[in-house]
C-alpha cells in the first residue's frame, strides 16, 4: 500500500531533550516536507526537499533541522525542543506534479 | 499571494448533496484550484483540483464559475465519513511539487446521521 509513514505518533517529552521524528514513503516520491499544525495558525511548512541531499527552508525552520540521505526517508530533528514547539507535525510527500500524500500526524508534548 | 475565502463551518444531511463554498477573486490565470480536506485525527489528503473546467472524479465534483472567482466543491452523497475541514487552496501552474501547499482555516463540514 502507498503510504507516508512517521513515528512516533505521540511523544511527550521535556525541554532540552533530543528528539527525532521519521518519516518514510514507499511511493519512490522526490519531494518531502514537514509541516506543524496549531490552531488558529493552519498548516505551516517547516522544511522541504526537492531530492536527496537538496533541502530547504520552509515557512518556519527555526529549532528543526532535516536530512535527507536516502529517497524515501526525512527526519525531521529538534536539537533542543522547548515548549513552543508543542504541535501536531506533518509529513508530506509528492510526485512531481500537484497532489501531495500526509502522514497520519505526530503529536509531540514538550513539557 | 491569491488568497481564498470559505465559510467556517457547515452542516449537512446525511446522504444528501454539499456544496462546499470557495471564493477566490484575486486568482490569477494561472492558478490552479485545489481542495484538500483532513479527517480527525487524520493527515489532510488530496481531493480534487481544476483549472477552468468543472472536474469530476470518485471522491467528489470540482465547479468553477465561468470568471474562476469562485469554486464549489460538491459532495454528491455526503456520508458520516465526509465530516472533515475542507480546504481550497490556489497553487500557480509554475509551481513544482517543491513549494508548499499554504492552507487557510478551511471550512468544518458536520454531517447529521
Amino acid at each position: 500500500e502507498a503510504q507516508v509513514t512517521q513515528n512516533p505518533r505521540y511523544l511527550i517529552t521535556v525541554t532540552g531533550k533530543k528528539l527525532t521524528v521519521t518519516c518514510s514513503q514507499n511511493m519512490n516520491h522526490e519531494y518531502m516536507s514537514w509541516y506543524r499544525q496549531d490552531p488558529g495558525l493552519g498548516l505551516r511548512q517547516i522544511y522541504y526537499s526537492m531530492n536527496v541531499e537538496v533541502t530547504d527552508k520552509g515557512d518556519v525552520p527555526e529549532g528543526y533541522k532535516v536530512s535527507r540521505k536516502e529517497k524515501r526517508n526525512f527526519p525531521l530533528i529538534l536539537e533542543s525542543p522547548s515548549p513552543n514547539q508543542t504541535s501536531l507535525y506533518f509529513c508530506a510527500s509528492s510526485p512531481q506534479g500537484a497532489t501531495q500524500y500526509f502522514g497520519p500526524g505526530t503529536r509531540l508534548t514538550v513539557l | 499571494d491569491a488568497k481564498t475565502t470559505q465559510p467556517n463551518s457547515m452542516e449537512s444531511n446525511e446522504e444528501e448533496p454539499v456544496h462546499l463554498p470557495c471564493n477566490h477573486s484575486t486568482i490569477s490565470g494561472t492558478d490552479y484550484i485545489h481542495w484538500y480536506r483532513q479527517l480527525p485525527s487524520q493527515g489532510p489528503e488530496y481531493v480534487i483540483h481544476g483549472l477552468t473546467s468543472n472536474v469530476n472524479n470518485r471522491m467528489a465534483s470540482l465547479a468553477i464559475a465561468e470568471d474562476r472567482k469562485s469554486s464549489t466543491l460538491i459532495l454528491h452523497r455526503a456520508t458520516l465519513r465526509d465530516a472533515a475541514v475542507y480546504y481550497c487552496i490556489l497553487r500557480a501552474l509554475w509551481e513544482t511539487s517543491g513549494s508548499r501547499l499554504t492552507f487557510g482555516e478551511g471550512t468544518q463540514l458536520t454531517v447529521n446521521p
